[in-house]
């Protein structure tokens, strides 16, 4: 069973619109990841979170870790076709990677 | 920046026979992690190793095995290959407990 939630499964985004991605975990988590992935391609690295609280930006992508340390959500401001992808999250259990079932986003004209 | 080397990228090969996937991770990096994706699925842990040792070991089969050699590139040797194991294989290398940064993948195709 998938320890990590991701929601929701998929959307579809005009570009120039904004998109929200939630990760949620029923325990505590103490390190949580976010990478993107082209169909068929590897993950890249996005950002990784780890205090209560923290949030991280890069270019127009916002990630961040709720205080109770058990969701995360990843916001995209003004989408762009590069932005289309899979995203998916992924906490550390003793050096491994768990992940969730993952998100697809399109971007549309 | 360098990134992590993986080899070959694309692999097919029949039932039952045996495959060897390779991994160069980023230099001064100490561990190296195997991850399986199937097919619209998200990556699995197999195994990883840590300075040449073993160190976690997840949901990999018997027929599967790997080591780490003094160079800290990886090899993850696959024998009797079943339809199953058609996947993407990635490798992810870490320093310390910094971020684990993920190869381009190995695609294995078993017909």
């Amino acid at each position: 069973s998938q320890e990590l939630e991701q929601s929701p499964q998929s959307l579809i985004v005009q570009e120039g619109k904004n998109l929200t991605i939630n990760c949620t975990s029923s325990k505590t988590l103490y390190g949580l990841y976010w990478y993107k992935q082209k169909y068929g391609e590897g993950l890249i690295f996005l950002m990784m979170l780890q205090k209560g609280g923290e949030e991280k930006s890069h270019e127009k992508i916002t990630a961040k870790l709720d205080e109770k340390k058990q969701q995360s959500s990843l916001h995209i401001t003004a989408s762009q076709p590069s932005h289309a992808g899979i995203y998916l999250c992924g906490e550390t259990r003793w050096g491994k990677l768990q992940f969730g079932a993952g998100t697809q986003v399109v971007v549309t004209p | 920046a360098a990134g992590v080397i993986q080899s070959p990228r694309h692999l097919i090969k029949e039932k039952r026979e045996t495959a060897t996937l390779k991994c160069y991770p980023i230099p001064r990096h100490d561990t190296v992690y195997w991850y399986q994706q199937g097919p619209g699925q998200d990556p699995q842990f197999l195994i990883s190793f840590y300075e040449k040792m073993q160190s976690d070991k997840g949901s990999i089969p018997d027929r599967f095995s790997a080591q780490q050699f003094s160079d800290y590139h990886s090899e993850l040797n696959m024998s009797s290959l079943e339809l199953g194991d058609s996947a993407l294989y990635f490798c992810a290398s870490q320093r310390d407990t910094d971020t684990q940064y993920f190869g381009p993948g190995t695609r294995l195709t078993v017909l």
